[in-house]
């Protein structure tokens, strides 16, 4: 089955405990992105990458570090985490870079940083 | 610069009532045009989406919109809701020029509840 897995779904720590959130994709898509959602706010893009070894930042990026080493895999790393970055991420991919492809979306990681 | 109004935060309807969510957007180039659904608990999953030609698109579950490039709208239309179409819904624009553009710019979303 065609999907984009997120780990973990779900996850609570403390301001300034490095973490990771993992996504990989199984379609072969070259593009892949991180939002975060928050209330109000809808999607905002944090980092996106092309293909592999190749990232840029999106519109809130600050806080955030992202690596493409693999197609498949585009984890997101809070190297020290603070309660303003609680939100519900999600991962997508699509097929080619191009702004005519939709989007495929993990079922997303909310988290909450005390 | 592109952008995206949903007019409507929240829309409250009856079951087997139509529906209309609002979206307009705003770009100095041409666009495509997506509606993304969330269900709760779940990532978003893509509706229908403008791309060129008609500018009336059908998409899943009965759902369809209408690009008005006058008007800079884009909304979504059903004619008969469900219980089940109860989910927050995202409008979406990209860059349609051929450039080097790629983003996607989401709406602040609607959330569409169906009583019974």
């Amino acid at each position: 089955e065609a999907q984009v897995t997120q780990n973990p779904r779900y996850l609570i720590t403390v301001t300034g405990k490095k973490l990771t959130v993992t996504c990989s994709q199984n379609m072969n898509h070259e593009y892949m992105s991180w939002y975060r959602q928050d209330p109000g706010l809808g999607l905002r893009q944090i980092y996106y990458s092309m293909n592999v070894e190749v990232t840029d930042k999106g519109d809130v990026p600050e806080g955030y570090k992202v690596s493409r080493k693999e197609k498949r895999n585009f984890p997101l790393i809070l190297e020290s985490p603070s309660p303003n970055q609680t939100s519900l991420y999600f991962c997508a991919s699509s097929l080619f870079p191009v702004s005519n492809q939709p989007q495929h979306f993990g079922d997303g990681t909310r988290l909450s940083i005390l | 610069a592109q952008s995206v109004t949903q007019l409507d935060s929240q829309v409250p309807v009856f079951e087997e009532a139509p529906v209309e969510l609002r979206c307009n957007y705003s770009s100095s180039v041409s666009v495509y045009l997506f509606w993304y659904v969330q269900y709760p608990n779940q990532g978003l999953q893509l509706l229908l989406k403008y791309l060129s030609g008609s500018t009336l698109v059908k998409g899943i579950n009965g759902f369809e919109a209408e690009f008005n490039k006058s008007q800079t709208s884009f909304h979504l239309r059903k004619p008969s809701v469900h219980i089940s179409d109860t989910a927050e819904y995202f409008c979406a624009v990209s860059d349609g020029s051929g450039g080097s553009n790629y983003k996607l710019t989401f709406g602040k979303g609607t959330l569409l509840t169906v009583n019974p």
